[in-house]
């Protein structure tokens, strides 16, 4: 078992619909988890962190976090085109602050 | 710009040549991690550097790969006798605590 999975996707959704992305972790101490967007051939770029379950809302971004499931989401509201690109869950896991990160959802939002 | 910085972009090499990179970090973070990522595939973990002591290295860092940081500041990652597998984008983040920022990455092409 991969330490975090995501659905590798494409998921596809129409311009204004909500996008839902997934993320399942294998390491029940783990405390701080991140959202990266990355388009192709960039680098990734943090959208937002959470640490406490429940919501977390910003702007049309809202993460989730149910520690019990070892599971974090993120909702994409009033999704854009220029929202289309790879969004990446990251996990603390063990010392040293290092990351490990899902394989990425690709999303695809048509116009 | 005051954001992790990586040299060069691109590097195509020739199969069994030396290759090197530079990242630069944001200037208040003591910590550094070198990724390295792969067509459809998140960022793993390769090394990380508290100031200037290197505290993990993932055993995807073979004996070919070293990296370091002198001064606490600006750090280098060197591949010795480059192999076709080697190539991948390599990315350098930075963070003052958990929240990591990632350079632009260099992408290295071996022929």
């Amino acid at each position: 078992q991969k330490e975090v999975e995501q659905n590798s996707g494409p998921l596809s959704v129409p311009e204004g619909a909500i996008a839902s992305l997934n993320c399942t972790y294998s390491d029940r101490v783990s405390q701080s988890f991140f959202w990266y967007r990355q388009y192709s051939g960039k680098s990734p770029e943090l959208i937002m962190s959470i640490y406490s379950n429940g919501d977390k809302e910003d702007g049309r971004f809202t993460a989730q976090l149910n520690k019990a499931s070892q599971y974090v989401s993120l909702l994409i509201r009033d999704s854009q085109p220029s929202d289309s690109a790879t969004y990446l869950c990251a996990v603390i896991i063990g010392d040293f602050n290092k990351f490990y990160f899902g394989s990425g959802t690709k999303l695809n939002v048509k116009p | 710009d005051t954001g992790v910085s990586q040299d060069p972009r691109h590097k195509i090499t020739k199969r069994g040549q030396n290759v090197t990179f530079r990242c630069d970090p944001i200037s208040e973070h003591n910590r550094l991690y070198w990724y390295r990522q792969t067509l459809g595939q998140g960022p793993e973990f390769l090394t990380y550097f508290q100031n200037e002591a290197q505290l993990e290295k993932s055993r995807l860092l073979s004996d070919r790969f070293s990296a370091e940081r002198p001064k606490g500041s600006f750090s280098t990652l060197e591949i010795q006798r480059t192999e076709q597998g080697d190539s991948a984008m390599y990315l350098c983040a930075s963070s003052s605590y958990d929240t990591q920022y990632f350079g632009p990455g260099t992408r290295l092409t071996v022929l």
